[in-house]
C-alpha cells in the first residue's frame, strides 16, 4: 500500500498569510494526487487533482505542485473561509489512500 | 443538478448488517465508477471501496469478505451491505462518484453525497 504523510499536522495561521501543506508518498506516484478541504461537519470538496490542475470554481489563490514523491499545495493569501482541514489522495493505486489531514486554524 | 444522498446507516451491535444506499440524480451510476469512503469520529477519511462501470469491485483490507458494494441500474441507486459489524467499522460513510472524465487518468472524487452515520455499539 501506498503511504501518505501529510505535514504539518496542524498549523496555526493569520488571515493574508501564505501557507504551504506537504504531502510525501512512500512510493512513486508520478502526478496521482489529489487535494481536498473538509470543513466540520460537511463532506471533502476537491480543490485539485492531477496534482496541480485547479477544479473549476476553485480560487486561484490555491495550488498544487509536486510529482513522484513529494507534493505541495499552497494557499497564496488565506482567506477566513479557508480555515478547514486538507487531505491529499493518492490516485496511483488501490487501496486509494489519504494523508492524516492538516488542520489550518486561525491564529 | 448531480446529487448523491446516502441513507440507511444508524446503530447497530457488533456482529450485525447494515445496507446502505446511495441514491444518484444528476448522471447514470453504471456509466461511472463509484466508492465508498469513511470517515471515523475525529479522524482522517479512509477508502473503503468501488465498483467500476465494468462491475469490478475492489475492498480496502480490513472490509474484505464482509462488506460488497453493488448497484441497481433501475434506481440508480449503489449500495454497501455491511455484514459481521465491528466498533472500528463506527464511522461517517460517504458515496462518491470517481473522477475519469480524462479516462484513463483518474483525476479524483468530485462528487461526493453528504454522509450517513453507522454506530457499532
Amino acid at each position: 500500500d501506498i503511504q501518505l504523510t501529510q505535514s504539518p499536522s496542524f498549523l496555526s495561521a493569520s488571515v493574508g498569510d501564505r501557507v504551504t501543506i506537504t504531502c510525501r508518498a512512500s512510493h512513486n506516484i508520478y502526478n496521482s494526487l489529489a487535494w481536498y478541504q473538509q470543513k466540520p461537519g460537511k463532506a471533502p470538496k476537491r480543490l485539485i487533482y492531477g496534482a496541480s490542475t485547479l477544479q473549476s470554481g476553485v480560487p486561484s489563490r490555491f495550488s498544487g505542485s509536486g510529482s513522484g514523491t513529494a507534493f505541495t499545495l499552497t494557499i497564496s493569501s488565506l482567506q477566513p473561509e479557508d480555515f478547514a482541514t486538507y487531505y491529499c489522495q493518492q490516485l496511483n493505486s488501490y487501496p486509494l489512500t489519504f494523508g492524516g489531514g492538516t488542520k489550518v486554524e486561525i491564529k | 443538478e448531480v446529487q448523491l444522498v446516502e441513507s440507511g446507516g444508524g446503530l447497530v451491535q457488533p456482529g450485525g448488517s447494515l445496507r446502505l444506499s446511495c441514491a444518484v440524480s444528476g448522471f447514470i451510476v453504471s456509466d461511472n465508477y463509484m466508492s465508498w469512503v469513511r470517515q471515523a469520529p475525529g479522524k482522517g477519511l479512509e477508502w473503503v471501496s468501488v465498483l467500476y462501470s465494468a462491475g469490478t469491485t475492489y475492498y480496502t483490507d480490513s472490509v474484505k469478505g464482509r462488506f460488497t458494494i453493488s448497484r441497481d441500474n433501475s434506481k440508480n441507486t449503489v449500495y454497501l451491505q455491511m455484514s459481521s459489524l465491528r466498533g472500528e467499522d463506527t464511522a461517517v460513510y460517504y458515496c462518491v462518484r470517481d473522477d475519469y472524465s480524462n479516462s484513463p487518468y483518474y483525476s479524483g472524487m468530485d462528487v461526493w453525497g453528504q454522509g450517513t452515520t453507522v454506530t457499532v455499539s
